[in-house]
């Protein structure tokens, strides 16, 4: 039973593609986020949705387009895709939205060549 | 000014040892400070949190705050190889929303 789930695990494709990733938690947490980690390890906070309500928007390009369906699933958009977007992003959620006790998913590998 | 910031490392302990893991912060207003240990190509997994000027002890895990000297720490006792992980340390940032902020992490080494 895997709390929070994300899929792809791996994402290669080309610059100028769109891409979707798919996040679903089952803990009954209010809050959702997507984060963004590079080479360097920096964890970096994107979106967060708390009870499907855009609550933190980040300085990111408006190519990246979050939805939140409902308070389960938080999906991320990218429209025509950089080498810069090259990054591990996370999906996490926590009971409320004080942004603390991060349960995260396994991560999206995404590689753009 | 980086809001959190740790020593990338790697710091190399042997085992047995204790290691010790530091962080600084900028924002004063930051009331929830937390230690994330993250293994090589996992993610993130939240092993302490602290709120309270003090130590917390957790197994062999100590949070070490001072917020006068906007500085948190982790000990680590009796280090084990399966503790050999990137340590992130997270800060709350105050504000009508809280964010979590992370620090770039300390890569520990513990050495059979």
């Amino acid at each position: 039973d895997t709390a929070v789930s994300q899929t792809p695990k791996y994402l290669v494709t080309q610059m100028g593609n769109d891409k979707s990733i798919k996040c679903e938690q089952n803990l009954g947490h209010d809050t959702m986020y997507w984060y963004k980690q590079d080479s360097k390890k920096f964890l970096k906070i994107m979106f967060s949705y708390n009870n499907k309500e855009l609550i933190i928007n980040e300085t990111v390009p408006n190519r990246f387009s979050p939805k939140s369906p409902d308070k389960a699933h938080l999906n991320l958009h990218i429209n025509s895709l950089e080498l810069g977007d090259s990054a591990v992003y996370f999906c996490a959620s926590s009971h409320n939205n004080q942004g603390e006790k991060l349960f995260f998913g396994s991560g999206t590998q995404l590689s753009v060549l | 000014q980086k809001e959190v910031e740790q020593n990338s490392g790697p710091l190399s302990v042997p085992e047995g040892a204790i290691a010790s893991l530091n962080c600084t912060y900028s924002d004063r207003g930051s009331q929830s400070f937390f230690w994330y240990r993250q293994y090589s190509g996992k993610s993130p997994e939240l092993i302490m949190f602290i709120y309270s000027n003090g130590d917390k002890e957790d197994g062999r895990f100590t949070a070490q705050l001072n917020k006068a000297s906007q500085y948190v720490s982790l000990l680590i006792r009796d280090s084990q190889p399966s503790d050999s992980a990137t340590y992130l340390c997270a800060v709350t940032r105050s504000g009508a929303t809280n964010k979590l902020i992370f620090g770039t992490g300390t890569l520990l080494a513990v050495q059979p």
